[in-house]
């Protein structure tokens, strides 16, 4: 079934250490977005990339990256895990044009403590 | 409407029933809105958009209406069933890609059978 697929579905991550979410998505789509989900405070964009090659920050990048090395893929990298990163994971694509439909992974559950 | 704490406001219906889900967004720039359903445990699921050239589209059960004077959107889902218990948010977007795409907090809805 075509779609986007994170990994891992949870992770628990002792403070300090690095951390890599993995995303994959066999659409072909040429966008791709991390966002991250917290009660409260909705949808919030991390990190993105247009095309592959290219990316750029979102509304809360601090202590993320991101690379785009094909279109498939676009791992989400916690150099350094904090607390305040406890959340859930979104990865998601589209086509890249303004009125498609954004398509998103499961999630991944991520407890630094 | 859209959450403005921690809690997501909740309507309850019964099966049936219509259902009728608010969200005022806030830019006036917006040209584009997209409704979407997240079921507990899943990634956001898309319905419907909406682009600012249009007052009302419909699908399949669903239908969005588009109010540009105040701002406001709504999502009409009619003979609602208990799977359309789930979260239920607006997003708005301007101009093309979705790194502009901003996010409503929520409603949450709960369909009794």
């Amino acid at each position: 079934i075509a779609g986007i697929t994170q990994a891992p579905t949870s992770q628990i991550l002792a403070a300090g250490r690095r951390m890599t979410l993995r995303c994959t998505q066999d659409m072909r789509h040429n966008a791709m977005y991390w966002y991250r989900q917290d009660l409260g405070l909705g949808l919030r964009l991390i990190h993105y990339s247009n095309t592959a090659g290219t990316t750029g920050k979102g509304e809360v990048p601090d202590g993320y990256s991101v690379s785009r090395a094909n279109t498939d893929d676009f791992p989400l990298t916690l150099a350094s895990a904090v607390p305040s990163q406890t959340s859930v994971y979104f990865c998601a694509s589209s086509t890249g044009q303004g009125d498609s439909p954004l398509h998103f992974g499961n999630g991944t559950r991520l407890t630094v403590t | 409407g859209e959450s403005v704490g921690l809690h997501l406001p909740t309507l309850s219906v019964q099966e049936g029933d219509n259902s009728i889900i608010n969200c005022a967004y806030s830019n006036s720039a917006s040209d584009y809105f997209i409704w979407y359903k997240q079921e507990s445990g899943k990634g956001p699921q898309f319905i419907i958009d909406i682009r600012s050239n249009m007052d009302k589209r419909q699908g399949q059960r669903v239908t969005v209406l588009l109010n540009k004077t105040v701002k406001h959107l709504s999502l009409q889902i009619a003979a609602t069933q208990p799977g359309d218990s789930a979260v239920y948010f607006c997003a708005e977007n301007r101009g093309s890609g979705y790194s502009t795409l901003t996010f409503g907090k929520g409603t949450m809805l709960l369909v009794s059978p």
